[in-house]
Protein backbone atom coordinates (compact mmCIF):
# COMPACT_ATOMS: atom_id res chain seq x y z
CA UNK A 1 0.00 0.00 0.00
CA UNK A 2 2.01 2.84 -0.98
CA UNK A 3 -1.18 5.53 -0.61
CA UNK A 4 -2.45 7.62 -2.80
CA UNK A 5 -0.43 9.65 -5.62
CA UNK A 6 -1.00 12.44 -7.95
CA UNK A 7 1.20 13.64 -10.93
CA UNK A 8 2.19 16.44 -11.43
CA UNK A 9 3.23 17.62 -8.41
CA UNK A 10 3.20 21.39 -9.21
CA UNK A 11 2.05 22.82 -12.88
CA UNK A 12 2.20 25.97 -14.02
CA UNK A 13 0.14 27.13 -17.05
CA UNK A 14 -0.52 29.91 -19.80
CA UNK A 15 -4.04 31.26 -19.49
CA UNK A 16 -6.27 29.73 -21.88
CA UNK A 17 -3.62 26.22 -22.30
CA UNK A 18 -4.93 22.81 -21.53
CA UNK A 19 -3.68 20.57 -18.39
CA UNK A 20 -4.36 17.54 -17.27
CA UNK A 21 -4.10 15.42 -13.90
CA UNK A 22 -3.73 12.08 -12.63
CA UNK A 23 -3.87 10.35 -9.70
CA UNK A 24 -3.53 6.65 -8.72
CA UNK A 25 -5.50 5.56 -5.43
CA UNK A 26 -4.69 3.24 -3.22
CA UNK A 27 -5.15 -0.18 -5.18
CA UNK A 28 -8.14 -2.49 -4.88
CA UNK A 29 -10.42 1.30 -3.54
CA UNK A 30 -13.43 1.59 -5.49
CA UNK A 31 -14.22 5.29 -4.76
CA UNK A 32 -12.57 7.79 -5.91
CA UNK A 33 -13.04 11.74 -5.32
CA UNK A 34 -11.62 14.96 -6.38
CA UNK A 35 -11.74 18.04 -4.67
CA UNK A 36 -9.93 21.65 -5.14
CA UNK A 37 -8.66 23.94 -2.57
CA UNK A 38 -7.79 27.17 -2.99
CA UNK A 39 -5.37 29.40 -0.91
CA UNK A 40 -6.87 30.01 3.07
CA UNK A 41 -9.91 27.68 2.48
CA UNK A 42 -10.56 24.25 3.20
CA UNK A 43 -11.11 21.87 0.09
CA UNK A 44 -13.98 21.72 -1.97
CA UNK A 45 -15.64 18.81 -3.58
CA UNK A 46 -15.31 18.43 -7.61
CA UNK A 47 -16.62 14.79 -8.66
CA UNK A 48 -16.91 11.38 -7.49
CA UNK A 49 -16.29 7.70 -8.88
CA UNK A 50 -17.05 4.40 -8.12
CA UNK A 51 -15.32 2.13 -9.95
CA UNK A 52 -15.32 3.27 -13.61
CA UNK A 53 -18.76 5.13 -13.16
CA UNK A 54 -18.92 8.94 -12.28
CA UNK A 55 -21.81 9.31 -10.34
CA UNK A 56 -21.88 13.05 -8.94
CA UNK A 57 -20.26 15.93 -10.05
CA UNK A 58 -20.19 19.68 -8.60
CA UNK A 59 -21.59 22.69 -9.85
CA UNK A 60 -17.82 23.85 -9.43
CA UNK A 61 -17.24 21.71 -12.45
CA UNK A 62 -17.68 24.00 -15.11
CA UNK A 63 -17.89 22.37 -18.70
CA UNK A 64 -13.90 23.05 -18.80
CA UNK A 65 -13.49 20.54 -16.83
CA UNK A 66 -13.94 16.84 -17.50
CA UNK A 67 -12.85 13.81 -15.33
CA UNK A 68 -12.59 10.26 -16.47
CA UNK A 69 -11.56 6.82 -14.51
CA UNK A 70 -11.61 4.79 -17.45
CA UNK A 71 -10.96 1.33 -15.93
CA UNK A 72 -11.78 1.90 -12.35
CA UNK A 73 -8.04 2.26 -11.35
CA UNK A 74 -6.53 5.46 -12.07
CA UNK A 75 -8.22 8.93 -12.66
CA UNK A 76 -7.48 11.69 -15.04
CA UNK A 77 -9.07 15.10 -14.80
CA UNK A 78 -8.10 17.79 -17.29
CA UNK A 79 -9.08 21.65 -17.15
CA UNK A 80 -9.41 23.47 -21.27
CA UNK A 81 -8.78 26.63 -21.69
CA UNK A 82 -7.57 27.47 -18.28
CA UNK A 83 -8.04 30.50 -16.17
CA UNK A 84 -6.32 32.44 -13.70
CA UNK A 85 -9.37 31.40 -11.36
CA UNK A 86 -8.40 27.66 -11.97
CA UNK A 87 -5.30 28.14 -9.74
CA UNK A 88 -6.04 26.47 -6.32
CA UNK A 89 -4.57 22.93 -4.77
CA UNK A 90 -6.00 19.79 -6.63
CA UNK A 91 -6.75 16.61 -4.55
CA UNK A 92 -7.42 13.19 -5.18
CA UNK A 93 -8.83 10.69 -2.84
CA UNK A 94 -9.68 7.36 -2.30
CA UNK A 95 -12.00 4.89 -0.50
CA UNK A 96 -12.50 1.51 0.51
CA UNK A 97 -16.04 1.96 -0.24
CA UNK A 98 -17.31 -0.74 2.21
CA UNK A 99 -18.90 1.40 4.89
CA UNK A 100 -15.84 3.14 5.88
CA UNK A 101 -15.82 6.88 5.26
CA UNK A 102 -12.44 7.18 5.63
CA UNK A 103 -11.27 9.15 2.62
CA UNK A 104 -7.32 8.86 1.48
CA UNK A 105 -5.91 11.85 0.29
CA UNK A 106 -2.69 12.27 -1.97
CA UNK A 107 -0.30 15.02 -1.79
CA UNK A 108 -2.06 16.92 -4.51
CA UNK A 109 -1.16 18.86 -7.85
CA UNK A 110 -0.78 22.86 -7.55
CA UNK A 111 -1.97 24.39 -10.46
CA UNK A 112 -0.68 28.25 -10.95
CA UNK A 113 -2.23 30.16 -14.59
CA UNK A 114 -0.49 32.63 -15.75
CA UNK B 1 -26.98 22.48 2.09
CA UNK B 2 -24.51 21.03 4.67
CA UNK B 3 -22.15 23.44 6.11
CA UNK B 4 -18.84 23.22 8.59
CA UNK B 5 -18.06 26.63 10.61
CA UNK B 6 -14.63 26.66 12.81
CA UNK B 7 -12.98 28.78 14.73
CA UNK B 8 -11.20 31.47 12.81
CA UNK B 9 -7.20 31.30 13.30
CA UNK B 10 -4.53 31.48 13.09
CA UNK B 11 -4.22 30.32 16.47
CA UNK B 12 -0.69 30.33 18.52
CA UNK B 13 -0.09 29.26 21.76
CA UNK B 14 2.89 28.28 23.77
CA UNK B 15 4.04 24.63 24.00
CA UNK B 16 2.06 22.49 26.55
CA UNK B 17 -0.67 24.82 26.18
CA UNK B 18 -4.21 23.39 26.51
CA UNK B 19 -6.29 23.54 23.01
CA UNK B 20 -9.67 23.95 21.54
CA UNK B 21 -10.33 24.48 18.24
CA UNK B 22 -14.00 25.05 18.17
CA UNK B 23 -16.04 23.05 15.40
CA UNK B 24 -20.06 23.35 14.18
CA UNK B 25 -21.87 21.98 11.89
CA UNK B 26 -25.01 22.26 9.70
CA UNK B 27 -26.66 18.88 8.85
CA UNK B 28 -29.31 17.04 7.89
CA UNK B 29 -29.66 13.23 8.58
CA UNK B 30 -26.55 11.74 10.83
CA UNK B 31 -23.35 12.37 9.29
CA UNK B 32 -19.97 10.93 10.24
CA UNK B 33 -17.70 14.16 11.54
CA UNK B 34 -14.30 14.17 10.97
CA UNK B 35 -10.78 16.36 11.98
CA UNK B 36 -8.25 16.22 9.20
CA UNK B 37 -4.85 17.25 9.50
CA UNK B 38 -2.41 19.12 6.82
CA UNK B 39 1.85 19.23 8.19
CA UNK B 40 4.01 22.23 6.53
CA UNK B 41 4.34 20.50 2.79
CA UNK B 42 2.26 17.44 3.19
CA UNK B 43 -1.43 16.09 2.27
CA UNK B 44 -4.23 16.08 4.09
CA UNK B 45 -4.12 13.33 7.30
CA UNK B 46 -7.00 12.01 9.15
CA UNK B 47 -6.81 12.95 12.52
CA UNK B 48 -9.92 11.65 13.87
CA UNK B 49 -13.43 10.40 13.50
CA UNK B 50 -16.30 9.67 15.13
CA UNK B 51 -20.01 8.25 13.22
CA UNK B 52 -22.70 8.97 15.50
CA UNK B 53 -23.98 10.89 18.38
CA UNK B 54 -21.87 10.91 21.43
CA UNK B 55 -18.80 9.02 19.97
CA UNK B 56 -15.67 10.11 20.91
CA UNK B 57 -12.80 10.34 18.28
CA UNK B 58 -9.14 10.51 19.26
CA UNK B 59 -5.82 10.01 18.23
CA UNK B 60 -2.21 11.34 19.23
CA UNK B 61 -4.05 13.05 22.13
CA UNK B 62 -6.43 15.04 20.46
CA UNK B 63 -10.01 14.37 21.13
CA UNK B 64 -13.35 15.40 20.14
CA UNK B 65 -16.94 14.26 21.00
CA UNK B 66 -19.80 14.21 18.38
CA UNK B 67 -22.13 16.24 20.33
CA UNK B 68 -25.35 16.44 18.28
CA UNK B 69 -27.48 18.16 20.69
CA UNK B 70 -25.41 21.32 19.92
CA UNK B 71 -24.33 20.27 16.15
CA UNK B 72 -20.61 20.68 17.60
CA UNK B 73 -17.70 18.60 17.35
CA UNK B 74 -14.67 20.78 19.17
CA UNK B 75 -11.19 19.54 19.04
CA UNK B 76 -8.62 19.41 22.77
CA UNK B 77 -5.32 18.65 23.25
CA UNK B 78 -4.16 18.86 27.02
CA UNK B 79 -0.67 19.55 26.23
CA UNK B 80 0.17 21.10 22.61
CA UNK B 81 3.83 20.26 20.98
CA UNK B 82 6.01 22.17 18.68
CA UNK B 83 5.55 19.15 16.35
CA UNK B 84 1.69 19.50 16.18
CA UNK B 85 2.17 23.14 14.64
CA UNK B 86 -0.53 22.69 11.60
CA UNK B 87 -3.67 23.26 9.77
CA UNK B 88 -6.52 21.62 11.14
CA UNK B 89 -9.62 20.97 9.16
CA UNK B 90 -13.29 20.42 10.21
CA UNK B 91 -15.25 18.06 7.73
CA UNK B 92 -18.11 16.13 7.81
CA UNK B 93 -19.53 13.51 5.41
CA UNK B 94 -22.49 14.28 2.80
CA UNK B 95 -24.07 11.60 1.75
CA UNK B 96 -26.38 13.03 -0.90
CA UNK B 97 -26.21 10.66 -4.14
CA UNK B 98 -24.24 8.24 -1.95
CA UNK B 99 -20.99 9.90 -2.25
CA UNK B 100 -20.05 10.23 1.21
CA UNK B 101 -18.18 13.29 -0.38
CA UNK B 102 -16.99 15.26 2.69
CA UNK B 103 -17.90 18.97 3.51
CA UNK B 104 -14.79 20.58 5.04
CA UNK B 105 -14.98 23.68 6.91
CA UNK B 106 -12.05 26.63 6.32
CA UNK B 107 -9.35 25.63 8.39
CA UNK B 108 -7.41 26.38 11.24
CA UNK B 109 -3.67 27.31 11.05
CA UNK B 110 -2.11 26.33 14.80
CA UNK B 111 0.82 27.51 15.33
CA UNK B 112 2.88 26.03 18.86
CA UNK B 113 6.10 27.98 19.80
CA UNK B 114 8.68 26.62 22.31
Amino acid sequence: DTGVSQNPRHKITKRGQNVTFRCDPISEHNRLYWYRQTLGQGPEFLTYFQNEAQLEKSRLLSDRFSAERPKGSFSTLEIQRTEQGDSAMYLCASSPGTGDYEQYFGPGTRLTVT
Amino acid sequence: GNSVTQMEGPVTLSEEAFLTINCTYTATGYPSLFWYVQYPGEGLQLLLKATKADDKGSNKGFEATYRKETTSFHLEKGSVQVSDSAVYFCALSDSGQGAQKLVFGQGTRLTINP
